[in-house]
């Protein structure tokens, strides 16, 4: 139980264009999710915290108009990265938590590696 | 502000061998505390938590942890690593919301 997961896996793009990854809870609903970037050899960075059918709440210093996250849904939610630049490159994950697997507790997705060229 | 050291960069231990990483805490109330796996390109696997009550909690795998106020650590130990347990470790404190993730530690398991 408690699965989440991540699509794509990765994707490659060209600098300015956009890239909408989804994070889906396959096994239970949803109420939050998270989303985090990891950059090579770190820790996890915690980018936005978003409830289903509520505006995401944006850690300081994450452009909330680069960085557009949608939760549409109790087991859904996309993030898309605007006009992306090699610096975006990164390791992007999602978690999420819900009240029947524990609302303490966040579950995360595979990751999705993101390539700006 | 929350925050969490893993003052261990990598480990490298023989397989069979004990394990212990370390995690050191600064939360103000009592914290949720985590660990999590993670294998090289995956998501983080959950291992254990820790809310209240019994101080050693068993979680996967053969892991368990054991929390203790007194030094703000909430170590994670392995009585006989296998091969397959080569991966980064990371601890994490919560309030049941956000989480603080440490820097991890890189586990190397040599045969």
């Amino acid at each position: 139980g408690a699965v989440v997961s991540q699509h794509p896996s990765r994707v490659i793009c060209k600098s300015g264009t956009s890239v909408k990854i989804e994070c889906r809870s396959l096994d239970f609903q949803a109420t939050t999710m998270f989303w985090y970037r990891q950059f090579p050899k770190k820790s996890l960075m915690l980018m936005a915290t978003s409830n289903e059918g509520s505006k995401a709440t944006y850690e300081q210093g994450v452009e909330k108009d680069k960085f557009l996250i949608n939760h549409a849904s109790l087991t859904l939610s996309t993030l898309t990265v605007t006009s992306a630049h090699p610096e975006d490159s990164s390791f992007y994950i999602c978690s999420a938590r819900g009240p029947l697997v524990g609302q303490d507790t966040q579950y995360f997705g595979p990751g999705t590696r993101l390539t700006v060229l | 502000a929350q925050s969490v050291t893993q003052p261990d960069i990598h480990i490298t231990v023989s397989e069979g061998a004990s394990l212990e990483l370390r995690c050191n805490y600064s939360y103000g109330a009592t914290p949720y505390l985590f660990w999590y796996v993670q294998s090289p390109g995956q998501g983080l696997q959950l291992l254990l938590k820790y809310f209240s009550g019994d101080t050693l909690v068993q979680g996967i795998k053969g892991f368990e942890a054991e929390f203790k106020r007194s030094q703000s650590s909430f170590n994670l130990r392995k009585p006989s690593v296998h091969w397959s347990d080569a991966a980064e470790y990371f601890c994490a404190v919560g309030d049941g919301n956000k989480l603080v993730f440490g820097a991890g530690t890189i586990l190397r398991v040599k045969s």
